[in-house]
């Protein structure tokens, strides 16, 4: 089952910050972060695990909660080249393949 | 050079024509995997393959075929194309053998479109 991203799009000013959030219906064993430039392929994030720490990439940190089953993607002080779209990719189990979500559409303005 | 490469990067066909798109990898990894793109959905898996004597359906796999030629080398095959496989068509490899925790590394993409 994909897991449902929130919100679908969102248009940020550089500077501002975003939260984008990536759910599940059933326990999480591992949710990866993925972003696309408009026209290119996907390039990994980050990656988190059951039961391990807030992961970060520069301004762009993640969160892992198992009790909401839920993971969050926050953008502090976005720049121009944040824009893109952001997929979470989740795997319930170890040893399963991750299933990609709809993806959040970032558009960061001037 | 690229680490994964995809040929044809776009393609036009019309319905029931046999297509194949290829995939080649010099990054060295055992696992390989053909996504669909389509708008609003995110990447879908078609299929997916351990080494040359594995491969796997994904979760949309009607439709399609697949091969594995080589370590480095996996192709995707629309045997009679229909307009609804019109989409982007992403290849991706991985290294190890931990499916739900290794990053995967994608290709450029490949356009494809029935008409």
């Amino acid at each position: 089952q994909q897991p449902v991203q929130s919100p679908q799009a969102v248009i940020l000013r550089e500077g501002e910050d975003a939260v984008i959030n990536c759910s599940s219906s059933k326990a999480l064993y591992s949710v990866h972060w993925y972003r696309q430039k408009h026209g290119e392929a996907p390039v990994f994030l980050m990656i988190l695990l059951k039961g391990g720490e807030q992961k970060g990439h520069e301004k762009i940190s993640a969160s892992f909660n198992e009790k909401k089953q839920q993971s969050s993607l926050y953008l502090t002080a976005s720049q121009l080249s944040y824009s893109g779209t952001y997929f979470c990719g989740i795997a319930k189990a170890y040893g399963q393949n991750f299933v990609f979500g709809p993806g959040t559409r970032l558009s960061v303005l001037p | 050079d690229a680490d994964v490469t995809q040929t044809p990067r776009n393609r036009i066909t019309k319905t029931g024509k046999r297509i194949m798109l290829e995939c080649s990898q010099t990054k060295g990894h055992d696992r390989m995997y053909w996504y669909r793109q389509d708008p609003g959905l995110g990447l879908r898996l078609i299929y997916y393959s351990f080494d040359v004597k594995d491969i796997n359906k994904g979760e949309i796999s009607d439709g399609y075929s697949v091969s594995r030629q080589a370590q480095a080398k996996f192709s995707l095959s629309l045997e009679s194309a229909i307009p609804n496989q019109t989409a982007l068509y992403f290849c991706a490899t991985a290294r190890g053998v931990r499916k739900s925790t290794d990053t995967q590394y994608f290709g450029p993409g490949t356009r494809l479109t029935v008409l």
